[in-house]
């Protein structure tokens, strides 16, 4: 499809344990933002890739918080040794690098920690 | 620290009428803004954005304005529709070379009353 692609939908897992995030960009998009919405809240910037620059790590909330993006297309997000407070809706977002365009995004990965 | 702010969780306006959405914010570094509108179990869609150097933006029915001495801004949808009933965000980032990593309002949850 045309749009951002997320996988997966929905992911119900246990505390402790870790899991994996996957997002496709929109073809041709250099930038790629992770972010991610607690109930009740706004979205929070989690982290930025853009090309071969070092990411912008500076909303990750802790070092269990990894993200990689290969190839400067699809990226993972993983979160180690999931919290119950690492529950909520994961969505990710893609742009052209050229300043001040819009921002696309998928539809999240709604992740619940039990 | 909320840098943006939307101070209306909830409002319901009937078709055909306008309706007008807030958004303040704090950081006096955020040079461009922009409306997202959400549906349930859907990714945020870009609505409309506006540079700091304007006030007023306008695409159809929807219009952005912006009044940088009160750091706030506004959307204003006339005539209302069904179809707009959503979530709408507020979003700010600062010029930073092309890392517009966004800072989200809490959401303003449109209702449309037919």
């Amino acid at each position: 499809g045309a749009g951002v692609s997320q996988s997966p939908s929905n992911k119900v897992t246990e505390k402790g344990k870790d899991v994996e995030l996957r997002c496709d960009p929109i073809s041709g998009h250099t930038a790629l933002y992770w972010y991610r919405q607690s109930l009740g809240q706004g979205l929070e910037f989690l982290i930025y890739f853009q090309g071969n620059s070092a990411p912008d790590k500076s909303g990750l909330p802790s070092d269990r918080f990894s993200a990689e993006r290969t190839g400067g297309s699809v990226s993972t997000l993983t979160i180690q040794r999931t919290q119950q407070e690492d529950s909520a809706v994961y969505l990710c977002a893609s742009s052209p690098y050229y300043g001040n365009q819009p921002q696309h995004f998928g539809d999240g990965t709604r992740l619940s920690i039990l | 620290d909320q840098q943006v702010k939307q101070n209306s969780p909830s409002l319901s306006v009937q078709e055909g009428r306008i309706s007008i959405l807030n958004c303040d914010y704090t950081n006096s570094m955020f040079d461009y803004f922009l409306w997202y509108k959400k549906y349930p179990a859907e990714g945020p869609t870009f609505l409309i954005s506006i540079s700091s150097i304007k006030d007023k933006n306008e695409d159809g029915r929807f219009t952005v304005f912006l009044n940088k001495s009160a750091k706030h801004l506004s959307l204003h949808i006339v005539p209302s529709q069904p179809g707009d009933s959503a979530v709408y965000f507020c979003a700010a980032s600062e010029r930073n070379f092309g890392n517009e990593k966004l800072t989200f309002g809490t959401g303003t949850r449109l209702t449309i009353i037919p």
